[in-house]
């Protein structure tokens, strides 16, 4: 079974810190995704990668920048968050191709006051 | 551009039948097809792929009107099991090694005894 863990459940942070989420994945996948879920709006890709170092900005990348050394992981970074990052973010891995399902993982709640 | 769902919720009784729609102002390449259930990480049900096309899970189907731009979920004989928020994901072109989805707002379903 494909899987794709995220570093926190739930996370608080205060405004103005910087903040890292972090994705592995286990099954050599190229491309990994970041996206926020928000009441509403459904999920919107924030950033994603093809490859290691390779990465392509998303609908919704202001604020927020990845990183990607290796290959089965995918890190999300808020510079300096905001109350308006409030979200469930959830990461997805897939094998390359357009006909490829992605596998997400299980979402990282994060409130920032 | 995000694709437009409809319904944006729907409560059925077990047994009842269930359209859910996927509508886009851009010519699509491919629709993809995924379930959330609460407090869960979205799970992939199926891939259609421009051609009218049309694919089956369990009693759940699909079908891809590329004249019209619109996919359709249709949910047959609903289970409890299916509660949970449907969201489409659209790919505008084939797009080589990467698979970036566009996704609807979601379809909230409730599956009532």
């Amino acid at each position: 079974d494909v899987k794709v863990t995220q570093s926190s459940r739930y996370l608080v942070k205060r405004t103005g810190e910087k903040v890292f989420l972090e994705c592995v994945q286990d099954m050599d996948h190229e491309n990994m995704f970041w996206y926020r879920q928000d009441p509403g709006l459904g999920l919107r890709l924030i950033y994603f990668s093809y490859d290691v170092k390779m990465k392509e900005k998303g609908d919704i990348p202001e604020g927020y920048s990845v990183s990607r050394e290796k290959k089965e992981r995918f890190s999300l970074i808020l510079e300096s968050a905001s109350t308006n990052q409030t979200s469930m973010y959830l990461c997805a891995s897939s094998l390359g191709g357009s006909m490829s399902e992605q596998y997400f993982g299980p979402g990282t709640r994060l409130t920032v006051t | 551009q995000q694709p437009v769902q409809s319904p944006q919720a729907v409560i059925l009784r077990e047994g009842e039948d269930a359209v859910i729609n996927c509508s886009s102002s851009k010519a699509l390449y491919s629709v993809h097809w995924y379930r959330q259930k609460h407090g869960e990480a979205p799970v992939f049900l199926m891939i259609l792929l421009k051609g009218g096309e049309q694919k089956g899970h369990e009693k759940i189907s699909a079908s891809f009107n590329e004249k019209k731009q619109q996919s359709s979920l249709y949910l047959t004989a609903s289970q409890l099991s299916y509660s949970g928020t449907y969201f489409c994901g659209t790919a505008l072109n084939y797009g080589g090694a990467t698979n970036k989805l566009i996704f609807g707002t979601g379809t909230l379903l409730a599956v009532q005894p």
